[in-house]
């Protein structure tokens, strides 16, 4: 059974740099016909798609984040990881990370998410 | 504001057939296929339907999806106190080169 866990600071400063982890078991990364990807959800509101990667290098970042975000993989230990830089509190949110299907929009396995809050 | 545009809330009674529409644009609904998620409180979400009108395995067949032209529809009949929950579209974005959400409706058994 495919399982995704996020982990990583749970405080982040403003301005700083947000950084989290997940760790995929059950499955490799590698794998063909799949993407990965993040998504949040600020507390109370609605799920914004952060972005998605192919194991061959294909990237695709929200437009509106595109400057501050870097997705990057590592396939030796099955991990990908997210870097968010310049936070501000508007990036408080549960990040989730999951795995997306053939064509990113179709998140069949997500991690449970991990609360980040970022104050000072 | 939401690329694509949801309700923000719906109700129905136990037994009841209920309807979620996800409105959007030629970019977005009008080309790609539409997905839906559910999310209980306090959960992730979890993919619903796929594909426009797909069940994965293991969601009950109450769950219907639909779409024509821009507009997706999901249809929830025999609704039950579990179903209560918070229910997103989600489609892929030629002119925004990616994923975007609806705002998400919540749904209310009452």
């Amino acid at each position: 059974q495919l399982q995704l866990q996020e982990s990583g600071p749970g405080l982040v400063r403003p301005s700083e740099t947000l950084s989290l982890t997940c760790t995929v078991s059950g499955g490799s990364i590698s794998t063909s016909n799949y993407y990965w990807g993040w998504i949040r959800q600020p507390p109370g509101k609605g799920l914004e798609w952060i972005g998605t990667f192919y194991y061959n290098g294909n990237t695709y970042y929200n437009p509106s984040l595109k400057s501050r975000i870097t997705i990057s993989v590592d396939t030796s230990k099955n991990q990908f990881s997210l870097k968010l830089n310049s936070v501000t509190a508007a990036d408080t949110a549960v990040y989730y990370c999951a795995r997306d299907g053939a064509f990113p929009g179709r998140l069949g396995y997500w991690g449970q998410g991990t609360l980040v809050t970022v104050s000072s | 504001q939401s690329v694509l545009t949801q309700p923000p809330s719906a109700s129905g009674t136990p037994g009841q057939r209920v309807s979620i529409s996800c409105s959007g644009s030629s970019s977005n609904i009008g080309k790609n296929t539409v997905n839906w998620y559910q999310q209980l409180p306090g959960t992730a979400p979890k993919l619903l339907i796929y594909s426009n009108n797909q069940r994965p395995s293991g969601v009950p067949d109450r769950f219907s999806g639909s779409k024509s032209g821009t507009s997706a529809s999901l249809a929830i009949s025999g609704l039950q106190s579990e179903d209560e929950a918070d229910y997103y579209c989600a489609a892929w974005d030629d002119s925004l080169n990616g994923v975007v959400f609806g705002g998400g409706t919540k749904l209310t058994v009452l």
